[in-house]
């Protein structure tokens, strides 16, 4: 069965701080995995994707299918990285492709 | 803008009545989604589209019902509501060609009293 799990939910630093959020998931095939950042009272928005392989404000993620892990990294957490992250895994079933979502991490940069 | 608007943005209501969400979007992406938020528990799947008329279950789709007539809007439904559905409520859309992912709504938080 598919899942992803965020072991962290809660998750504090401090300003300059490196930072690193868990993920690990299970998946029979091969995945698609997501990072989403959820701001206060806002809606969910895409952080990385693992295809793209690409850095957003400073964040970066690397699949590791051995460890089937997708860590969330950032050398220097700033106040403003302050929100709700949530992995996300993409399946597909006959229907299309769902999502998986982890529970969450709420990260809190202090200053 | 992102293309997906949620209405109502907030709602309170009286156990056992009926209330529907509504999401709509303007991107033409064929497959919608309805998740509820809810602390400890992450994002859950109530019920997905994948196309007009064309609606599956998720994991918590008990007490909830969905339709999709166009291709832009997806309603979902909480026959009678009761105090274990006070959540947010959030919308998503995707299309599968495109290696994207979700795109959310602003969510909508449903009080049941």
């Amino acid at each position: 069965a598919q899942r992803v799990t965020q072991p962290e939910k809660l998750l504090s630093v401090f300003k300059g701080a490196p930072v690193e959020l868990k993920c690990n998931y299970s998946y029979s095939g091969s995945p698609e995995l997501f990072w989403y950042v959820q701001y206060s009272r806002q809606r969910l928005q895409l952080l990385l994707r693992h295809i793209s392989r690409e850095s957003i404000k400073g964040f970066t993620a690397d699949l590791n299918k051995g460890e089937t892990s997708f860590h969330l990294k950032k050398p220097f957490a700033q106040e403003e990285d302050s929100a709700m992250y949530y992995c996300a895994l993409s399946g597909h079933s006959g229907t299309g492709n769902q999502f998986y979502f982890g529970t969450g991490t709420s990260l809190t940069v202090i200053p | 803008d992102a293309g997906i608007t949620q209405s109502p943005r907030h709602k309170v209501t009286e156990t056992g009545t009926p209330v529907t969400l509504r999401c709509h979007q303007t991107e033409n992406h064929r497959y919608m989604y309805w998740y509820r938020q809810d602390p400890g528990h992450g994002l859950r799947l109530i019920h997905y589209s994948y196309g007009v008329k064309d609606t599956d279950k998720g994991e918590v789709s008990d007490g909830y019902s969905v339709s999709r007539s166009k291709t832009e809007d997806f309603l979902l439904t909480l026959e009678s509501a009761t105090s274990s559905q006070t959540s947010v409520y959030f919308c998503a859309i995707s299309d599968p060609l495109q290696y994207s992912g979700y795109t959310f709504g602003s969510g909508t938080r449903l009080t049941v009293v």
